[in-house]
C-alpha cells in the first residue's frame, strides 16, 4: 500500500539554524501538505500547496518558513532561522485529486531546537 | 469557542466493550468529516471519512454525523488492547484540498 514518507525521523538542530525537512507524498497524489504538533497539543495546520504553489497558509507560516517541490517527488518544509517554539512533530500529508477530502500522513519528523 | 472540541480522555474500557468517541465543532462549513489514530510520537493513520450527514460503517468502525447538531461521533464495536490509541477528529470546509482542523484527541485504553 502507498505511504507518505519522511525524513528525518528526528533532527536535532541548534537555534537560529535552518533546517529542511523532506516528505515524499504518495506517487499520484496532487495536494500537499504541512501541520505540526507541539507536544501534548493538537496537531495544527501549517500550509497547503497545490500546482506548484502555496493554496492556503496558516498564521504559524510566517516569513521564516517556506516549501518547495524541486522534483517530481519530494516535497520540503524549510525553516529558516529556528526558534525554541519550532521543536515540535512536523507532518506531511497529500491527497489525490478526486474525491473526499482524504489526507494521508507520514510517520512525522521530530525537531528540536536547542 | 474552540472551533473543534473532544474530551482528552482517558477513556478505559475493557476488551470487548463499544469504544464511545465524540466531538463537537462550531464552523458550520465543515462539510468533511474524519477520524485518525494516532499512537504514542507516530503519524495519524485514517480510519474513517463521511461527507455531510449520515452514518458510515466499516468493519468494528462505525462514524456518525450529525450537521444539525454539530456533533461527531466514532463508535469502536468488540474493542481490543490495539486499539489503544489517541483518536483525533478532523474536519475541513467544502472545496477540494481545504486544511484539515483537528480536535485535540481521545486518549483510549482497552484492557485485556
Amino acid at each position: 500500500e502507498p505511504e507518505v514518507t519522511q525524513t528525518p525521523s528526528h533532527q536535532v538542530t541548534q537555534m537560529g539554524q535552518e533546517v529542511i525537512l523532506r516528505c515524499v507524498p504518495i506517487s499520484n497524489h496532487l495536494y500537499f501538505y504541512w501541520y505540526r504538533q507541539i507536544l501534548g497539543q493538537k496537531v495544527e495546520f501549517l500550509v497547503s500547496f497545490y500546482n506548484n504553489e502555496i493554496s492556503e497558509k496558516s498564521e504559524i507560516f510566517d516569513d521564516q518558513f517556506s516549501v518547495e517541490r524541486p522534483d517530481g517527488s519530494n516535497f520540503t518544509l524549510k525553516i529558516r532561522s529556528t526558534k525554541l517554539e519550532d521543536s515540535a512533530m512536523y507532518f506531511c500529508a497529500s491527497k489525490g485529486l478526486a474525491g473526499l477530502n482524504t489526507q494521508y500522513f507520514g510517520p512525522g519528523t521530530r525537531l528540536t531546537v536547542l | 469557542q474552540k472551533e473543534v472540541e473532544q474530551d482528552p480522555g482517558p477513556l478505559s474500557v475493557p476488551e470487548g466493550a463499544i469504544v464511545s468517541l465524540n466531538c463537537t465543532y462550531s464552523n458550520s462549513a465543515f462539510q468533511y468529516f474524519m477520524w485518525y489514530r494516532q499512537y504514542s510520537r507516530k503519524g495519524p493513520e485514517l480510519l474513517m471519512y463521511t461527507y455531510s450527514s449520515g452514518n458510515k460503517e466499516d468493519g468494528r468502525f462505525t462514524a456518525q454525523v450529525d450537521k444539525s447538531s454539530k456533533y461527531i461521533s466514532l463508535f469502536i464495536r468488540d474493542s481490543q488492547p490495539s486499539d489503544s490509541a489517541t483518536y483525533l477528529c478532523a474536519m475541513s470546509a467544502e472545496a477540494a484540498g481545504n486544511k484539515l482542523t483537528f480536535g485535540g484527541g481521545t486518549r483510549v485504553l482497552v484492557k485485556p
